[in-house]
């Protein structure tokens, strides 16, 4: 059974770079499409981007200038760098997997940016 | 990209009823990579239906899922106490993946 596990800094300074580690274990991050979704407080589920096993990517339009979503086949992971952050990206974020739709998710890690 | 609206924002039902829940696409999806989850406090989002009306690995057959076109339908029969919650409909056919805003579904 595949899993996913989120890592990362739960706070992150306004203006500075958020950065998270998606690790994939009990399959391949070979194939398939591996995702970033976000749930802000009080909102609803914000689709991030997704990243192929080849390097492959499709980003939010409103986040694209400050996205880079990229994978490591190696290691199994897949990350997330978000530049020039502000309140507005404070959120729970999750990376899923997309087979059947986004069948598998990681437990989520909660980041919260403020000085 | 495929904006997706979902109604009503919230649903008051009480359990044993049937709760019927909408999503209107701004455009057709002309394939069938149209999904629900559930989203509870605390939890990751659970994937209810894919491809409009395949329930997932362990998802009771209270859950169904219909539609085409723009217009799609999330169909709860029975409610138990655990399906009140959020849920969130979403089409993975094309880039960028969108959701819809969510309907909330309330104890009575």
């Amino acid at each position: 059974q595949v899993q996913l596990q989120e890592s990362g800094p739960g706070l992150v300074k306004p203006s500075e770079t958020l950065s998270l580690t998606c690790t994939v274990s009990g399959g391949s991050i070979s194939g398939l499409y591996w995702h970033w979704i976000r749930l802000a407080p009080g909102k609803g589920l914000e689709w991030i981007g997704f990243v192929s096993h080849s390097g492959d990517t499709r980003y939010n339009p409103a986040l694209i200038s400050r996205l880079t979503i990229s994978v490591d086949p190696s290691k199994n992971q897949f990350s997330l760098r978000l530049n020039s952050v502000t309140a507005a990206d404070t959120a729970v974020y999750y990376c899923a997997r997309e087979y059947s739709a986004l069948e598998h998710w990681g437990p989520g890690i909660q980041v919260s940016v403020s000085s | 990209e495929i904006v997706l609206t979902q109604s009503p924002g919230t649903l008051s039902l009480s359990p044993g009823e049937t709760a019927t829940l909408s999503c209107r696409a701004s455009q057709n999806i002309n394939n069938i990579y149209f999904a629900w989850y559930q989203v509870k406090p605390g939890q990751p989002p659970r994937l209810l239906i894919y491809g409009v009306s395949g329930r997932a690995t362990g998802i009771p057959d209270r859950f169904s899922g219909s539609g085409s076109g723009t217009d799609f339908t999330l169909t709860i029969s029975r409610l138990e106490p655990e399906d009140f919650a959020v849920y969130f409909c979403q089409q993975y056919g094309s880039s960028p993946r969108t959701f819809g805003q969510g309907t909330k579904l309330e104890i009575k």
